[in-house]
């Protein structure tokens, strides 16, 4: 069991650019979740998923995207990347209906 | 959303025994009460989870008071390596309570030699 695997771990963007963080889990779970952290910061709720074909808004959606065509990926774009996007972006997934969910390594994200 | 208040942060000397406590005063009848640890440069880990008296795993025990207003994360025995963040969140229901965590600024456990 892998878990939640994230790619790529590093990435640093000019203003502008977009990218895909690429989030993947084999656990089967129907929640999946992206999160942003900021230095110092607790983790704040980007885009959440609750099973294929289903996603909704967290608390700081603006500037991303986000698909579920299948139950194992749940990528995250950037169409117009920004200072203000630099952060650590964690992916997450849980069973549904438990609060336990179980978080990537992250992906260090610098937009220059 | 319940609102939860912790410490910012704790220092401790390994072999202690350490209190987190945490207070959520507008808790809802249907939230439960997870606690989080985060080491640097990593993902967040699940501690322990419970939704009312007191919940015991192999790493910690939680204690939640009957008004459940608060709860205390007890880490037995700690050592350098529980040097990390700890984050209580508060989730409202079952079949809703993936979505509806929110992670606070957490608390800052620095553990001595």
């Amino acid at each position: 069991n892998a878990g939640v695997t994230q790619t790529p771990k590093f990435r640093i963007l000019k203003i502008g650019q977009s990218m895909t963080l690429q989030c993947a889990q084999d656990m089967n779970h129907n929640y999946m979740y992206w999160y942003r952290q900021d230095p110092g910061m607790g983790l704040k709720l980007i885009y959440y998923s609750v099973g294929a074909g289903i996603t909704d808004k967290g608390e700081v959606p603006n500037g991303y995207n986000v698909s579920r065509s299948t139950t194992e990926d749940f990528p995250l774009r950037l169409e117009l990347a920004a200072p203000s996007q630099t952060s650590v972006y964690f992916c997450a997934s849980s069973y549904s209906g438990t609060g336990l969910k179980y978080f990537g390594p992250g992906t260090r994200l610098t937009v220059l | 959303l319940a609102k939860t208040t912790q410490p910012i942060s704790m220092d401790s000397y390994e072999g202690q025994e350490v209190n987190i406590t945490c207070s959520h005063n507008n808790i809802a009848t249907n939230d439960y009460i997870t606690w989080y640890q985060q080491f640097p440069s990593q993902g967040p880990r699940f501690i322990i989870q419970g939704y009312k008296t007191k919940v015991t795993n192999e790493v910690a025990s939680l204690f939640i008071p009957a008004d459940r207003k608060s709860s205390t994360l007890s880490l037995p025995r700690v050592s350098l390596s529980d040097t990390a963040v700890y984050y209580c969140l508060v989730g409202g229901g079952i079949m809703e309570y993936g979505n509806k965590l929110v992670f606070g600024a957490g608390t800052i456990l620095r553990v001595k030699s």
